[in-house]
């Protein structure tokens, strides 16, 4: 089993829906990234978060340290939206830290 | 500012050829990272450096080399390619204000990205 897993794995919305993504972890974390992977392969940062909630635009991240969890929402999805999102999480080891990326969503927003 | 610039865009090896991907950020970022990602996986990290003159192993070091002799370049080295570092490679920067690794406040730049190819 992944320390990261992503669900779900491949997400058809049509424009204006609200999206919702999932990102689990199973290992103790002083921080968690959302990243978007644009077509062309590009990657950008979209939130870091340790805690509670970030937005940005029509993006919203949200964190549960206690559960493991956490969610990246779109709202009023446009299919320019359409890219892989990936999870990653950051977690100090004794050697120093890791980060652990999950597999990705490929989200696809239909005009 | 570029950001992140890698070199070259794509690249076609033989196996057991050797070569150099370039890396330079204009940030002055202090962290600098090395990925691979394979089809339908996620990033792996390969090697990273907290500043100049220090390097650390990531998940997949094996099989390459780095070096960070200025804050601003961070090459990666195939010595003998092999058909398992077909992959597309990302190099990305970060500035930690904290010692030890990965600030909460760091958000990571990639760069383009590099698809190399080993037959």
């Amino acid at each position: 089993k992944n320390e990261v897993e992503q669900s779900p794995q491949n997400l058809t919305a049509q424009e204006g829906e609200f999206i919702t993504i999932n990102c689990s972890y199973s290992v103790g974390i002083s921080a968690l990234h959302w990243l978007q992977q644009h077509p062309g392969g590009g990657i950008v940062s979209l939130f870091m978060l340790s805690s509670g909630k970030k937005k940005h635009g029509r993006l919203i991240a949200t964190i549960n340290i206690q559960e493991k969890h956490s969610s990246l929402h779109i709202t009023a999805s446009h299919p320019r939206d359409s890219a892989v999102y990936i999870c990653a999480v950051i977690r100090r080891e004794t050697s120093g830290s890791r980060l652990t990326f999950g597999e990705g969503t490929q989200l696809t927003v239909n005009p | 500012n570029a950001g992140v610039t890698q070199t070259p865009k794509f690249r076609i090896l033989k196996i057991g050829q050797s070569m150099t991907l370039q890396c330079t950020q204009d940030m002055n970022h202090n962290y600098m990272y090395w990925y691979r990602q394979d089809p339908g996986m996620g990033l792996k990290l390969i090697y990273y450096s907290v500043g100049a003159g220090i390097t650390d192993k990531g998940e997949v070091p094996n099989g390459y080399n780095v070096s960070r002799s200025t804050t601003e370049d961070f090459p990666l080295r195939l010595e003998l390619a092999a058909p398992s570092q077909t992959s597309v490679y990302f190099c990305a920067s970060s500035y930690s204000g904290l010692a030890g690794g990965w600030g909460i406040t760091d958000t990571q730049y990639f760069g383009p990205g590099t698809r190399l190819t080993v037959l």
